[in-house]
């Protein structure tokens, strides 16, 4: 079946740039997103990609598809510790169906 | 943008009784809502699918008779955890979307369900 991987911990300093890496199995993957959980809360859309593009940048945020990899990163420019938190990528291959998760990144961010 | 409200936040119950969460889209119409679990520190386990007025769709493993969904208005739908034990303290969060969107699901704030 589908399967989404997702190395398990991130630290970095703040003011560095952060790269959360994910893999996905499913090659009919249509929809990728990137979400994020802050402890005890729901999970907040941070950026989505279809799979017809290569890149997306939203401002601090960059997402680099590499559809024949089937590798997805997410880039967050100037790190703060606010940005600590639980970054999950997810896919779906058509519009309407639940996602695929990964176990989840969690990304720490010292000053 | 697109707001899901669920409550409660957080509830504790004793073992054998029963607990509603509800989730609530606030700005638009939520033609799918899907269930989720979530251990510590671990993913989200999608329990159930449930569109508008159908009966939900139940993954493999998730009993439907012990985790009751409804979904009978397009901005309401309710998890009931029937008959709650211990092993069901858990963290279960709903996902909204809008069919005609596609892209993008909202997610409530999840509910902290501790049964003792």
């Amino acid at each position: 079946g589908e399967d989404v991987e997702q190395s398990l911990f991130l630290s970095v300093r703040e003011g560095d740039s952060s790269v959360i890496n994910c893999t996905y199995t499913d090659s009919s993957s249509t929809y990728l997103y990137w979400y994020k959980q802050e402890p005890g809360a729901g999970l907040q859309l941070l950026t989505y990609i279809f799979s017809n593009m290569d890149m997306k940048q939203d401002q601090r945020l960059t997402v680099l598809l590499n559809k024949k990899d089937k590798h997805l990163s997410l880039r967050i420019a100037d790190t703060q510790t606010g940005d600590s938190a639980i970054y999950f990528c997810a896919e779906s291959n058509q519009a309407g169906t639940a996602l695929i998760f990964g176990k989840g990144t969690t990304l720490s961010v010292s000053s | 943008g697109a707001v899901v409200s669920q409550h409660p936040s957080w509830v504790i119950c004793k073992s054998g009784t029963s607990v509603k969460i509800e989730c609530r889209s606030l700005d638009f119409q939520a033609t799918t809502m899907f269930w989720y679990r979530q251990f510590p520190k671990q993913s989200l386990m999608l329990m159930a699918t449930s569109n508008e007025g159908s009966k939900a769709t139940y993954e493999q493993g998730v009993e439907k008779d012990k985790f009751l969904i409804n979904h009978a208005s397009l901005t309401l739908s309710t998890l009931t955890v029937t008959s709650a034990h211990p092993e069901d303290s858990s963290f279960y969060i709903c996902s909204a979307g809008d069919r005609a969107r596609g892209y993008g699901y909202t997610f409530g704030s999840g509910t902290r369900l501790t049964v003792v």
